[in-house]
């Protein structure tokens, strides 16, 4: 089944201690994003990677970093987790074929720090 | 900078009533636009999705859409809501990035309320 998967689904931690969110995906997309939802303000794009290796900032990434090492995984780490990153995290994938731009999310991780 | 307003925070429908959902854009060059939807607890699916060609286009679950240019709009439409239904609707455009690929700018979303 095609799918991008993500872990952990929740997560409860506290400030500064460092945390990776994991997203996988099957389709062989080049194209992977991360967004954070926030009540009242959708969604934001935070980082994305045009293919391993090529990553770029999106609209909010700071206290975010990621990596993009093997084309099917792209991680979404957080060095130095603070109370303002507690949020509802998707992770989205895409081919970058022109005909072919409909993103496909993941579950989501809802993370909260304290 | 590309925008996406969603003007309805919150609708509520009866079951088996008509819905419309606005939706009104911001970009300066012809749009690729979205509409998602998210069940509670779920991740985000894509309902339809607008390129270019027919402005009325027509996605999964019974809904449509249509883009009008001279209004920056894409409001979404379904004309018999059922009370599966409920749910957050999002709007979002996208602009294609240098290299491949999109960014989607999301509106903030409407809570479709479904009474039954």
């Amino acid at each position: 089944e095609a799918q991008v998967t993500q872990n952990p689904r929740y997560l409860i931690t506290v400030t500064g201690k460092k945390l990776t969110v994991t997203c996988s995906q099957n389709m062989n997309h080049e194209y992977m994003s991360w967004y954070r939802q926030d009540p009242g303000l959708g969604l934001r794009q935070i980082y994305y990677s045009m293919n391993v290796e090529v990553t770029d900032k999106g609209d909010v990434p700071e206290g975010y970093k990621v990596s993009r090492k093997e084309k099917r995984n792209f991680p979404l780490i957080l060095e130095s987790p603070s109370p303002n990153q507690t949020s509802l995290y998707f992770c989205a994938s895409s081919l970058r074929d022109r005909d072919s731009y409909e993103q496909y999310f993941g579950p989501g991780t809802r993370l909260t720090v304290t | 900078a590309q925008s996406v307003t969603q003007p309805d925070i919150h609708i509520t429908v009866s079951e088996g009533a008509s819905l419309e959902l606005r939706c009104n854009y911001s970009y300066g060059a012809t749009p690729y636009l979205f509409w998602y939807v998210q069940s509670p607890g779920q991740g985000l699916q894509l309902l339809l999705k607008y390129f270019s060609g027919d402005t009325l286009v027509q996605g999964i679950k019974g809904f449509e859409a249509e883009f009008k240019r001279s209004q920056s709009s894409f409001n979404l439409r379904k004309p018999s809501v059922h009370w599966s239904d409920a749910a957050e609707y999002f709007c979002a455009v996208g602009s294609i990035l240098t290299g491949g690929g999109n960014k989607l700018t999301f509106g903030t979303g409407t809570q479709l309320k479904v009474e039954l």
